[in-house]
């Protein structure tokens, strides 16, 4: 098992720009989880999903979408992006029900000049 | 909505001594879990340990044990014998709600 994949790993983006970061899975979760981690903090929860097609807001979803059209992948999408939005972005997956560990990606990270 | 407090920034211990990292929390649930992730430098998330509500038992992994007062909401990480490779930053999370919380960290040196 791969476990949960990130891409790409580094990204540098100009005010304005769109990007898409990707994030799959390959241990049939049905939960997956996009953060962010700014530098000296801990992580913060952008959105959520509890299984193919149900998303939900976390923390801080403000300029970010994203989709869950199956169970393997959940895209994370940022639109106009700002100088706000330099972060290292995560992306974790859980089997929910009473297993609660989440497995996490290597990251992202993410500049906007 | 659920907050973790992590109150040290950072800690530094002698290898092979004992260092405790100290977290808190808020909630008004009963039922949830706490972990402590360990983010070494190359950034990876890596579990730690987990600790379930509703059990009063401490959990233990190795070297690695928490200290769990629920009445407190009181949730320390206790590291034996600290290895070179411990060197990290440690988060305290709460989960929830069906979401993770994050405390914002505390940096663990080790000291040769």
């Amino acid at each position: 098992n791969a476990g949960v994949t990130q891409t790409p790993k580094f990204r540098i983006l100009k005010i304005g720009q769109s990007m898409t970061l990707q994030c799959t899975q390959d241990m049939n979760h049905n939960y997956m989880y996009w953060y962010r981690q700014d530098p000296g903090m801990g992580l913060k929860l952008i959105y959520y999903s509890v299984g193919a097609g149900i998303t939900d807001k976390g923390e801080v979803p403000n300029g970010y979408n994203v989709s869950r059209s199956t169970t393997e992948d959940f895209p994370l999408r940022l639109e106009l992006a700002a100088p706000s939005q330099t972060s290292v972005y995560f992306c974790a997956s859980s089997r929910g029900g009473t297993s609660y560990e989440q497995y996490f990606g290597p990251g992202t990270r993410l500049t906007v000049t | 909505a659920q907050t973790v407090t992590q109150s040290q920034p950072e800690m530094s211990v002698q290898e092979a001594e004992t260092v405790t990292l100290s977290c808190t929390y808020d909630t008004s649930e009963s039922d949830y879990y706490l972990f402590w992730y360990k983010q070494p430098p190359s950034r990876q998330m890596i579990l730690v340990i987990r600790q379930e509500a509703y059990k009063q038992q401490n959990a233990t992994e190795n070297r690695f044990s928490v200290n769990f007062q629920k009445a407190a909401k009181s949730f320390s990480l206790k590291i034996s014998d600290s290895q070179l490779g411990d060197a990290a930053m440690y988060f305290c999370a709460y989960f929830g709600n069906e979401k993770l919380t994050f405390g914002t960290g505390t940096r663990l040196t080790i000291i040769p």
